[in-house]
């Protein structure tokens, strides 16, 4: 079955740099967009960035544009969050999210990881 | 302040059927499909719903979507203790070129 284990987070002050990776398992990893998605203590989801299945497309919310670089690695089946110039509104747990469809451009997360919570402080 | 608006919270009591409903904008809802997400309590999103009606294998019929306009709506029949949880909507936005989600609905099973 899909198995998605996000790593990474931590504690990190305001302004630096943080990478968070997501291991995929149980599905073949080069079919489908992958999308992170956060949530910040107490609030409601927030969509961070999508990878397209083949790498080509990249789409991001405008609250992290131009900071953060969503990547992947078919050969390790693992998706990349490379985070930096972080602020303190950027706490949150991320998840990692396989999309629906297979080779498709731009579907819905469908499986999720379990997420790693990422703190901004000085 | 979400691009889609649900209302904060929603409740029922056992057995009754209850719907929650998802206000968006003619770049989003208006023209692209509707997912819906369930949250329970210390775990992560699950999906519902996607595609405006279709549910995905093992989600019971009791969970129903269906879009009109710029509008959605989740409907839950046959309420029960277990689907007390947070729920969520979700759609690609097409003036934002992004995925945008609703702020949730708490939905309470008195």
């Amino acid at each position: 079955q899909v198995q998605l284990v996000e790593s990474g987070g931590g504690v990190v002050q305001p302004g630096r740099s943080l990478r968070l990776s997501c291991a995929a398992s149980g599905f073949t990893f080069s079919n489908f967009g992958m999308h992170w998605v956060r949530q910040a203590p107490g609030k409601g989801l927030e969509w961070v960035a999508i990878i397209s299945y083949d790498g080509s497309n990249n789409y991001y919310a405008d609250s992290v544009k131009g900071r953060f670089t969503i990547s992947r690695d078919d050969s390790k089946n693992t998706l990349y969050l490379q985070m930096n110039s972080l602020r303190v509104e950027d706490t949150a747990v991320y998840y990692c999210a396989k999309a629906l469809i297979r080779r498709a451009s731009n579907n819905p997360p469908v499986d999720w990881g379990q997420g790693t919570l990422v703190t901004v402080s000085s | 302040q979400s691009v889609l608006t649900q209302p904060p919270s929603a409740s029922g009591t056992p057995g009754q059927r209850v719907t929650m409903s998802c206000s968006g904008s003619s770049s989003n809802i208006g023209s692209n499909a509707v997912n819906w997400y369930q949250q329970l309590p210390g775990t992560a999103p699950k999906l519902l719903i996607y595609g405006n009606n279709q549910r995905p294998s093992g989600v019971p019929d009791r969970f129903s979507g269906s879009k009109s306009g710029a509008s959605a709506s989740l409907a839950i029949s046959g309420l029960q203790s277990e689907d007390e949880a947070d729920y969520y909507c979700a759609t690609w936005d097409d003036s934002l070129n992004g995925w945008v989600f609703g702020g949730g609905t708490k939905l309470t099973v008195l």
